[in-house]
């Protein structure tokens, strides 16, 4: 069965610290990704998304994320986060055979303080 | 329109009432899925709907019943729930019609609390 894995649950950093959050899936057919954020009190937001090409793509917010085929992996990043980027991020997979089925990742908590 | 319109937002129900959730979408999406979440936890898929026709049951139990009426909208009727069902709904939707994959647009949800 397809999964999506995230290594960190809970992050904590200082303003203007970087950032890297795991993601790995198992899915050996063509998958297409997507990290979602989720602010509190909020609605799942689209940070980025990769279908093909460019491996590195660059998403809203300054955010960053690079497929790596041979290792399954889509980590997210950003060089320089802020306070308002305390939220829930959740990683995604779609696999698409018959239809689409859009599976989430554990998701990393991360709190950035001042 | 990139919007995916969920009502109720928030729904209080007692354990034998029935009660139906809606979601709405106008991008001509052909992909429809219904999904749960609770409090610090990542959304589970429950159903996927693809051309009006149910193409994921995710081992749901038979008190909560989809429907996609059209292709514009996706019902979910609930009923005998329990305490344990409280949790948001979300909604969201995928793929135009007749083209490839594309990231799934989720509406806000619906809070349900069931007493």
């Amino acid at each position: 069965a397809q999964s999506v894995s995230q290594h960190n649950h809970h992050v904590i950093l200082s303003e203007a610290a970087s950032l890297e959050l795991g993601c790995n899936y198992s899915y050996g057919g063509t998958v297409n990704l997507f990290w979602y954020v989720q602010y509190p009190g909020q609605h799942l937001q689209l940070l980025l998304k990769y279908f093909s090409g460019d491996p590195l793509v660059k998403g809203i917010k300054g955010f960053e994320a690079e497929f790596i085929k041979s290792k399954f992996s889509f980590n997210l990043r950003k060089p320089s986060v802020q306070w308002s980027d305390t939220a829930e991020y959740f990683c995604a997979v779609m696999v698409s055979y018959n239809t689409d089925k859009l599976i989430f990742g554990t998701g990393t908590r991360l709190q950035v303080f001042p | 329109d990139t919007e995916v319109t969920q009502t109720p937002k928030h729904l209080v129900m007692g354990m034998t009432n029935k009660k139906s959730l809606k979601c709405e979408q106008h991008m001509g999406h052909r992909a429809m899925y219904w999904y749960k979440q609770k409090a610090k936890k990542p959304p589970e898929l429950m159903f996927v709907y693809s051309y009006e026709k149910l193409s994921i049951n995710e081992s749901v139990p038979s008190r909560f019943s989809p429907e996609c009426p059209n292709s514009s909208l996706l019902n979910l009727h609930l009923h005998a729930l329990q305490p344990e069902d409280s949790a948001l709904y979300l909604c969201a939707s995928s793929r135009p019609r007749g083209g490839a994959s594309t990231e799934a647009f989720f509406g806000q949800g619906t809070r349900l609390t069931v007493v």
